[in-house]
């Protein structure tokens, strides 16, 4: 059975670094094939993809948002981080990891994080 | 990276209509395209993927098709838990991109 599940801080100051962590079951990173991908979905707004990480290490990051994007893996404790910098009101949104094995098929619950001072 | 533009945005339809989705593409993506439902406040539990292939465990009222650029997904009958928001994904680039969504009400 496939699950993930994303954990991080529920609210964010603006300027702050945000830090999420999904942690996963069900299947191995290092298979071949096998992604983890992020995505946000702002209230109200359709889904957004920001970046994944390969089996293989490859990483991809959304074009406009790549320099304020960070994504790693650690196959062996199956979970795989993202860092965002530098984060305003306009980043609040749900963020949910999702697993890509050639399509798009699991997703967590998500979470929500709030930008406010 | 790939456009996906999605129509309506939002239909209002009975019990038992037939109802259609689309998806337009800005370029081909050969049959990388999922369709996904999604309730307020839960994850996007997926419906379709390879344009036509039903996930296990959804009902086969649902069905996807199309190539190319462009791709349908058909609800045949409209049921009342139904009532949602679609949104088609694009998987053919490592770089995702989505419909912008269609609300699905039930008169």
């Amino acid at each position: 059975q496939v699950t993930l599940m994303e954990s991080g801080p529920a609210l964010v100051r603006p300027t702050q670094t945000l830090t999420l962590t999904c942690t996963f079951s069900g299947f191995s990173l290092s298979a071949s094939g096998m992604c983890v991908t992020w995505i946000r979905q702002p209230p109200g707004k359709a889904p957004e993809w920001l970046a994944r990480i390969d089996w293989d290490g490859d990483k991809y990051y959304h074009t406009s948002l790549k320099t304020r994007l960070s994504i790693s893996g650690d196959a062996s404790r199956n979970r795989v981080v993202l860092t965002m910098t530098n984060m305003g009101p306009e980043d609040t949104a749900t963020y949910y990891c999702a697993r890509v094995y050639y399509s798009l098929d699991f997703w967590g619950q998500g979470a929500l994080v709030i930008v406010s001072s | 990276d790939v456009q996906m533009t999605q129509s309506p945005s939002s239909l209002s339809a009975s019990v038992g209509d037939r109802v259609t989705i689309t998806c337009r593409a800005s370029q081909g993506i050969r049959d990388s395209l999922g369709w996904f439902q999604q309730k307020p406040g839960k994850a996007p539990r997926r419906l379709i993927y390879a344009t036509s292939s039903l996930q296990s465990g959804v009902p086969s009222r649902f069905s996807g098709s199309g190539s190319g650029t462009e791709f349908t997904l058909t609800i045949s009958s409209l049921q009342p838990e139904d009532s949602a928001t679609y949104f088609c994904v694009q998987y053919n680039s490592p770089s995702l991109t989505f419909g912008g969504g269609t609300k699905v009400e039930i008169k």
